[in-house]
């Protein structure tokens, strides 16, 4: 398997553009999850979903912050419109598990810059 | 609000030394408690986990203490080596509720020199 699958790698933006975040789960995985990291809040969660369903989205901060899960096998998180303040790297992670005991897996991130 | 809260924020440690890394949460029902290895550029990867009817875990190098009347569980690198440098994130969740969400801690870079 190869594993979590996040792209692109690296996104520069302008302020005001629309981004799209993309992530592949592993394959089986029923739950999707989103999180943020930066150097002043760590890691945070976003938003997760269970079989494709969005079932917590507390931690999204604005509305500008939107994501999707049309399939099992893809996820989207989208920023409309982009602020300097939303660069961070941006994690996907999955889990199968129900009682998460192997853990999340997490993908290789996006490292998104908005200037 | 920070409901799992680690320190140090780094740490320096010489080849061979003792890496020791603390948290503390404030949530009782939190039943499962992983800790996260993340590399540069990488995603954290779970290094190990506890749960809290066991006080000890020991894999390899690394183990989980746990002290459930304190609230605290900590991490300790035994041996460290170069390759362990890395930022450690402890983490707690609720097993079986919905989602397993994890709340993470601040993170710990962690640098051994050889």
């Amino acid at each position: 398997d190869a594993g979590v699958i996040q792209s692109p790698r690296h996104e520069v933006t302008e302020m005001g553009q629309e981004v799209t975040l993309r992530c592949k789960p592993i394959s089986g995985h029923d739950y999707l999850f989103w999180y943020r990291q930066t150097m002043m809040r760590g890691l945070e969660l976003l938003i997760y979903f269970n079989n494709n369903v969005p079932i917590d989205d507390s931690g999204m901060p604005e509305d500008r912050f939107s994501a999707k899960m049309p399939n099992a096998s893809f996820s989207t998180l989208k920023i409309q419109p982009s602020e300097p303040r939303d660069s961070a790297v941006y994690f996907c992670a999955s889990n199968t598990d129900p009682e998460g005991t192997y853990g999340y897996t997490f993908g290789s991130g996006t490292r998104l810059t908005v200037v | 609000q920070q409901q799992v809260k680690q320190s140090p924020q780094s740490l320096i440690v010489q080849k061979g030394g003792i890496s020791i890394i603390n948290c503390a949460y404030e949530n009782t029902a939190f039943d499962y408690f992983p800790w996260y290895q993340q590399f540069p550029g990488k995603g954290p990867a779970l290094l190990i986990a506890i749960r809290p009817d066991v006080s000890e875990k020991k894999e390899g190098r690394f183990t989980i203490s746990f002290n459930k009347s304190a609230k605290q569980f900590s991490l300790h690198i035994m041996d460290s080596q170069p390759g362990d440098s890395a930022t450690y994130f402890c983490a707690a969740t609720i097993l079986l509720a919905a989602g397993n969400k994890l709340t993470f801690g601040g993170g710990t870079r962690v640098l051994v020199k050889p």
